[in-house]
């Protein structure tokens, strides 16, 4: 079955230094990635969307890669932040009408 | 500033009631989903609908129902709500049927089933 992993264990970094997040899928072939940003109590909020067919994607301070050969997505914040604290999901998609698959998410926090 | 609204922001229910969970969006968009959260298991889909009275089963519809009897709106219904229901439920919408688009989230109604 499809299934998508991110690291449960929450990310603990100093503020600046760059946090790195990770998506693993099995059993799939997503022709977009997205993240999205949710804070506690309230809905996830989309952040970028990377195609199959880009290896990168950058805005601001976010970073992601897309590497369709192993499988896994890369999401990274520089020069993070304390307000950068949160749980980030990643999502999956084949195709149409926006089915997409999220992973449980990883929490990072971020330490003045 | 657009919005996806959620009319309850907190539910207790008592095992047997009947639940209904409201979402309306002001964007005008065709397609709108209903996830639970859980912790450790992420969003999952119980349904969507990508038109006015459409709708098409997501993982997992057991023991829900969805309307959508108007563009904007979308309702999400426990015919008998039972302890395993628990959960943070979340309306999303987004515009037309490509794998591109983005959803757009409420901020969610976290029901508690006693």
């Amino acid at each position: 079955s499809q299934k998508i992993e991110q690291n449960s264990e929450a990310l603990n970094i100093q503020e600046g230094k760059t946090a790195t997040l990770t998506c693993n899928y099995t059993n799939y072939s997503p022709a977009y990635l997205q993240w999205y940003r949710q804070d506690p109590g309230r809905g996830p909020v989309f952040l970028l969307l990377i195609r199959e067919n880009e290896k990168e994607k950058r805005k601001e301070r976010l970073k992601v890669t897309f590497d369709t050969t192993l499988k896994q997505s890369l999401f990274h914040i520089t020069a993070s932040q304390p307000a950068d604290s949160a749980t980030y999901l990643c999502a999956l998609s084949s195709g149409g009408y926006n089915k997409l698959i999220f992973g449980a998410g990883t929490r990072l926090a971020v330490h003045p | 500033d657009v919005k996806v609204t959620q009319s309850s922001r907190y539910l207790v229910k008592r095992t047997g009631e009947k639940v209904f969970l409201e979402c309306v969006q002001d964007m005008d968009h065709e397609n709108m989903f209903w996830y639970r959260q859980d912790p450790g298991l992420g969003l999952r889909l119980i349904y969507f609908s990508y038109d006015v009275k459409m709708k098409e089963k997501g993982d997992i519809p057991e023991g829900y129902s969805v309307s959508r009897e108007k563009k904007e709106r979308f309702s999400l219904i426990l015919e008998s709500a039972s302890t395993n229901q628990t959960s943070m439920y979340l309306c999303a919408s987004s515009f037309g049927e490509s794998g591109a688009n983005v959803l757009t989230f409420g901020a969610g109604s976290r029901l508690t089933v006693l």
